[in-house]
């Protein structure tokens, strides 16, 4: 079974510039997650979808972050513009509905010079 | 809010002796799960061993254990045998098992270093 696949593996942009990330989840997977990872610290919740809906974007800085999941499947994060402090990992995870374990993909490293 | 609290940065360990790694927790709930990741420089987070709160009995998952202390609200990963491969960052996390409030909550992390 394909694990949880993330694009691109590393992005550099220059700040100002829109950057996108791309999470296609475990087949069956109905919630999917996005975690922001800054340097030396854990991974922190952006969001989290339940098949097509977002049902916690409390931590979404929404000004410029957005993010959708289409069809409940595949699921793309936006950031525009990119500020220096957006230089992170940004993971994305998946599991069952109500189950207890996520199952996380190999993230993208953002640089953003 | 719950939080999760790794007090140790680093930590070393000779290759094939024992090391453990700390984990602290602040909740307000009676029932949860409780994890250990590990994240190589791939930046794949890995499960390690989950605990579920009302169980008693520690896990353990071959060369991995745990102790878990509920009343202390302690959860810290015994790693025997350690491996050249064990080399990773480790995070504690936590899950809640109210509705609507599933993302995990993680530690800052331990960056574990195997002496050959």
């Amino acid at each position: 079974e394909a694990g949880v696949v993330q694009s691109p593996r590393y992005k550099i942009i220059e700040k100002k510039q829109p950057v996108a990330f791309w999470c296609n989840p475990i087949s069956g997977h109905n919630t999917l997650y996005w975690y922001r990872q800054n340097l030396g610290q854990g991974p922190e919740l952006l969001i989290r979808y339940e098949n097509e809906e977002a049902v916690d974007d409390s931590q979404l800085p929404k000004d410029r972050f957005s993010a959708e999941r289409l069809k409940g499947v595949d699921s793309t994060l936006k950031i525009q513009p990119a500020e220096l402090g957006d230089s992170a990992v940004y993971l994305c995870a998946s599991s069952p509905y109500g189950y207890q374990l996520q199952f996380f993909g190999p993230g993208t490293r953002l640089t953003v010079l | 809010a719950q939080t999760v609290t790794q007090s140790q940065p680093e930590m070393s360990v000779q290759e094939a002796e024992t090391v453990t790694l700390s984990c602290t927790y602040d909740t307000s709930e009676s029932d949860y799960y409780l994890f250990w990741y590990k994240q190589p420089p791939s930046r794949q987070m890995i499960l390690v061993i989950r605990q579920e709160a009302y169980k008693q009995q520690n896990a353990t998952e071959n060369r991995f254990s745990v102790n878990f202390q509920k009343a202390a609200k302690s959860f810290s990963l015994k790693i025997s045998d350690s491996q050249l491969g064990d080399a990773a960052m480790y995070f504690c996390a936590y899950r809640s098992l109210l509705f609507g409030n599933e993302k995990l909550t993680f530690g800052t992390g331990t960056r574990l270093t195997i002496i050959p």
